[in-house]
């Protein structure tokens, strides 16, 4: 019963490197999102999808690609990584866009230095 | 855009006791409200959620409560136990926008 899961946990890396946060789920759900969790600022959407092939920008994009070429996978990629992006990022997957509860992977905290 | 927060940043409360976590939101056409619960070092799960025709809901030991009239929503927790320690954050769904509140941080003490 995996549900959704978040590759890797941490990572560590120095200004300018690229990265590519992996996210698959089991539950065959459409709707898959991600977001970065900062001290005293709650959850920030980056990106979603709403089905594979279609994906769309949150609140916080900037940085950030993501594709969704299968409903299993959603990874998030970052270009040139900045200490700016330093944060917990979760990924999530829902039954529908939002009507529906959310589930969450267990997160990957980066730090960019 | 949706202004969410919650009244309190921190909460301590003695095992036994009930807790009451409380959130505002300012959208009006706001239909959807969903509590979760993010232990340390894991990602935030689902309690309970509530739609706009109710205003009340009832779980294991949560209840929710849904004020319109003053857009306000708030989270019960019955008998608090030392593995309701937690952040919990709410997330107000408007039409197909959602927002998550910044989370109140409950601590129970034993």
């Amino acid at each position: 019963n995996a549900g959704v899961t978040q590759t890797p946990k941490f990572q560590v890396l120095k200004t300018g490197q690229s990265m590519t946060l992996q996210c698959a789920q089991d539950m065959n759900h459409e709707y898959m999102s991600w977001y970065r969790q900062d001290p005293g600022m709650g959850l920030r959407l980056i990106h979603y999808s709403v089905g594979a092939g279609i994906t769309d920008q949150g609140e916080v994009p900037n940085g950030y690609n993501v594709s969704r070429s299968t409903t299993e996978d959603f990874p998030l990629r970052l270009l040139s990584a900045a200490p700016s992006q330093t944060s917990v990022y979760f990924c999530a997957s829902s039954y529908g866009h939002s009507n529906t509860e959310a589930f969450f992977g267990q997160g990957t905290r980066l730090t960019v230095v | 855009g949706e202004s969410v927060g919650l009244h309190l940043p921190t909460l301590s409360v003695q095992e036994g006791d009930n807790s009451i976590i409380n959130c505002a939101y300012s959208n009006s056409a706001s239909d959807y409200f969903i509590w979760y619960k993010q232990e340390s070092g894991k990602g935030p799960q689902f309690i309970i959620d509530i739609r706009s025709n109710m205003d009340k809901r009832q779980g294991q030991r949560v209840t929710v409560l849904l004020n319109k009239t003053v857009k306000h929503l708030s989270l019960q927790i019955a008998a608090t136990q030392p593995g309701d320690s937690a952040v919990y954050f709410c997330d107000i769904v408007t039409g197909n926008q959602f927002y998550f509140g910044t989370g109140t941080s409950l601590t129970v003490i034993p």
